[in-house]
């Protein structure tokens, strides 16, 4: 498609339930990057995918989230045994070239509100 | 790490005025700095960029400018309108040594436009 699809818009979970979230990138872009937006508007990076590949994983907490992009497949972020400091935008983002040199376009982001 | 400054948090201009929005980064390898427009309950969106090898670079009423010695860089809003009003976002690209590029967010400008 022509623009990054986020599903879903929202999602309640309570604490220490499983929360999956979905991007579909732009239609012939290559890279997939996962932010997380907080109260205050602090976007933090948490992992880029090439493809199918994990490109950078550096901001990810290890211990529960997890990544993946499979072929002809949406990408997802899962967070296992959700916490409520998990509660947060999360932003898809795409891109054509490699890495962030270059023009990323955003999805509208999932909200995950953990309660 | 790279880190990001944002000046200032909060604007207010009457409409057909000015705005200016400052951010200083830390991390002289960025060499990549987009700004982007967040409205309310939406995803950022890009509205111009400027490389390190370019000073200036305009956009209709929308101009960046970029000076890589005191490592800041500006947006420039002129005759603003009310749909101007949005939060504003700088960002820096860094190589992060893991292969790839992440984007490093400033901590947002809440701009309003007073009609």
């Amino acid at each position: 498609g022509e623009e990054v699809a986020q599903t879903p818009k929202h999602l309640v979970r309570g604490e220490g339930q499983k929360a999956k979230l979905y991007c579909a990138p732009i239609k012939g872009h290559s890279y997939v990057f996962w932010y997380q937006q907080v109260l205050k508007n602090e976007f933090k990076f948490l992992i880029s995918f090439q493809n199918e590949n994990v490109f950078d994983e550096t901001g990810m907490p290890k211990e529960r989230f997890s990544a993946k992009c499979l072929p002809n497949s949406p990408c997802s972020l899962e967070i296992q045994a959700t916490k409520l400091e998990d509660s947060a935008v999360y932003f898809c983002a795409s891109s054509q070239y490699k890495g962030m040199n270059t023009e990323a376009f955003f999805g509208q982001g999932t909200r995950l509100t953990v309660v | 790490g790279e880190n990001v400054e944002q000046h200032p948090s909060t604007l207010s201009v009457q409409e057909g005025d000015s705005a200016v929005i400052k951010c200083t980064y830390s991390d002289s390898a960025s060499n990549y700095f987009p700004w982007y427009k967040q409205e309310l309950g939406k995803g950022p969106q890009l509205i111009i960029d400027i490389r390190s090898n370019v000073g200036e670079k305009k956009d209709q009423r929308i101009a960046v400018t970029l000076n890589k010695t005191a490592k800041h860089f500006s947006l420039h809003i002129t005759e603003t309108q009310p749909e101007d009003s949005a939060v504003y976002f700088c960002a820096a690209s860094r190589y992060s040594g893991a292969g790839s590029y992440q984007l490093t967010f400033g901590k947002g400008t809440k701009l309003s436009v007073i009609p």
